[in-house]
């Protein structure tokens, strides 16, 4: 089954305004990623977040995560054209089966 | 150059012929798994492994067999392909299969996007 859910699962800006992604989970997490896919294209991991962690920074990438609620952001600053793709979180459940677990995505368009 | 590399990249085969996709990493990683990509669906895992000799079934094992001989290879055989097996299919792999002692990255291959006739 799924344990994240991203949403929105599409979302279109224009090239400078902020980009903000949410991710919700259902189980007690180690940790978070967030993975970028260019289409058709394998994905690539942009940043960690552990669960003992609120808030990360990654060059222009912010992430926060809240246990309680069980969900996570991703907020992109400054959005750019070559920032279109789509945005995955995966987490890593306590259950200890070594799982990273996958949401459905969101499609992020950046317009020029 | 650090990389995970799988093949083939494109292709149609028929219902029942066998076939496999290889995959082969360079970063000496412990963790190597499977995932198949569908529209909707996003990323479900297949198998994954923690070591040579190691496999357990991921969320969506059905119709797949995985071996891992050697620690830089993971072959995914499909031994009776069908239609339903039509979709976008990903290797990965990092050190040890979590975030718990290092940045628990997963590096992926390009994918191998299969079409079962």
């Amino acid at each position: 089954s799924q344990q994240g859910e991203e949403d929105p699962q599409a979302l279109s800006i224009q090239e400078g305004e902020n980009a903000t992604m949410n991710c919700s989970y259902k189980t007690s997490i180690n940790n978070l990623q967030w993975y970028r896919q260019n289409s058709g294209r394998g994905l690539v991991h942009l940043i960690l977040i552990r669960s003992n962690e609120r808030e990360k920074h990654s060059g222009r990438l912010r992430v926060t995560l809240d246990t309680s609620k069980k969900s996570s952001s991703l907020l992109i600053t400054a959005s750019r054209a070559a920032d279109t793709a789509s945005y995955f979180c995966a987490t890593d459940p306590t259950s200890g089966t070594y799982k990273y677990i996958f949401g459905t995505g969101t499609r992020l368009k950046v317009l020029a | 150059e650090a990389q995970v590399t799988q093949n083939p990249r494109y292709l149609i085969t028929v219902t029942g012929k066998k076939l496999t996709v290889t995959c082969s990493q360079n970063m000496n990683h412990e963790y190597m798994s499977w995932y198949r990509q569908d529209p909707g669906l996003g990323l479900r895992q297949i198998y994954y492994s923690m070591n040579v000799e190691v496999t357990d079934k991921g969320d969506v094992p059905e119709g797949y067999k995985v071996s891992r001989k050697e620690k830089r290879n993971f072959p995914l055989i499909l031994e009776s392909p069908s239609p339903n097996q039509t979709s976008l299919y990903f290797c990965a792999s990092s050190l040890d299969g979590s975030g718990r002692t290092n940045t628990g990255e997963l590096f992926f291959g390009e994918g191998s996007r299969l079409t079962v006739l």
